[in-house]
């Protein structure tokens, strides 16, 4: 069965660039969406189809896709940023697959 | 506006069953894939199962299968997710997602969610 990894946690400085990578051998066959998820909060789609950026979302946050890997990059990280994050995609089978997470601290 | 609001959580004991529901409303449910997805206290997410538009196909993850029946009434826009045989790691908070992909799966709306305890 398929398995999407991310980092358990990244640290950045306000003002620096954020790069959390999701990897997963079915990535290279099927597009990825990310969430941001705050504290007590519902997740918020930010990114889908590796790329695509909903409306309302701020430019800062960008998708990328690179073989079985893809990339979420928050640039410029304001300290509002500071949250949970995950990657998420079906597998060809019907399942829903999400990554383990990725805690973003703002220093 | 788009909201999705479920309910029907709460305390059940390990071996009980419950019903969760979720209200849809500010847009044309009948033409939406559907699914639940969860969240253990202090965990990540979870997916647990999904529904196509008009009810007649399913899917569930391994840890729910024979357990938790997904179905929905199009007529009242409400999606329901029976669980029964609960068990401790069903303990969860349970999000209602709408199913914004065509060719793919992303979530653009989610419930605020509703907390299942399983405890004796």
């Amino acid at each position: 069965s398929y398995e999407l990894t991310q980092p358990p946690s990244l640290s950045v400085s306000p003002g620096q660039t954020a790069r959390i990578t999701c990897s997963g051998d079915v990535l290279s066959k099927q597009y990825a969406s990310w969430y941001q998820q705050k504290p007590g909060q519902a997740p918020v789609l930010m990114i889908y189809k590796d790329t695509e950026r909903p409306a309302g979302i701020p430019e800062r946050f960008s998708g990328s896709s690179s073989g079985s890997a893809v990339t979420l990059t928050i640039s410029g990280v304001q300290a509002e940023d500071e949250a949970d994050y995950y990657c998420q995609t079906p597998d060809t089978s019907g399942i829903v697959l999400f990554g383990g997470g990725t805690k973003v601290t703002v220093l | 506006e788009v909201q999705l609001a479920e309910s029907g959580g709460g305390l059940v004991q390990p071996g009980g069953s419950l019903r969760l529901s979720c209200e849809a409303s500010g847009f044309t449910f009948s033409t939406y894939w559907m699914h639940w997805v969860r969240q253990a206290p202090g965990k990540g997410l979870v997916w647990v199962s999904r529904l196509n538009d008009d009810g007649s196909k399913t899917n569930y993850a391994d840890s729910v299968k024979g357990r938790f029946t997904i179905s929905r009434d199009n007529a009242k826009n409400t999606l329901y997710l029976q669980m029964n045989n609960l068990r401790a790691e069903d303990t969860a908070v349970y999000y209602c997602v709408r199913d914004s992909g065509v060719t793919n799966t992303w979530f653009d709306y989610w419930g605020q969610g509703i907390l299942v305890t399983v405890s004796s």
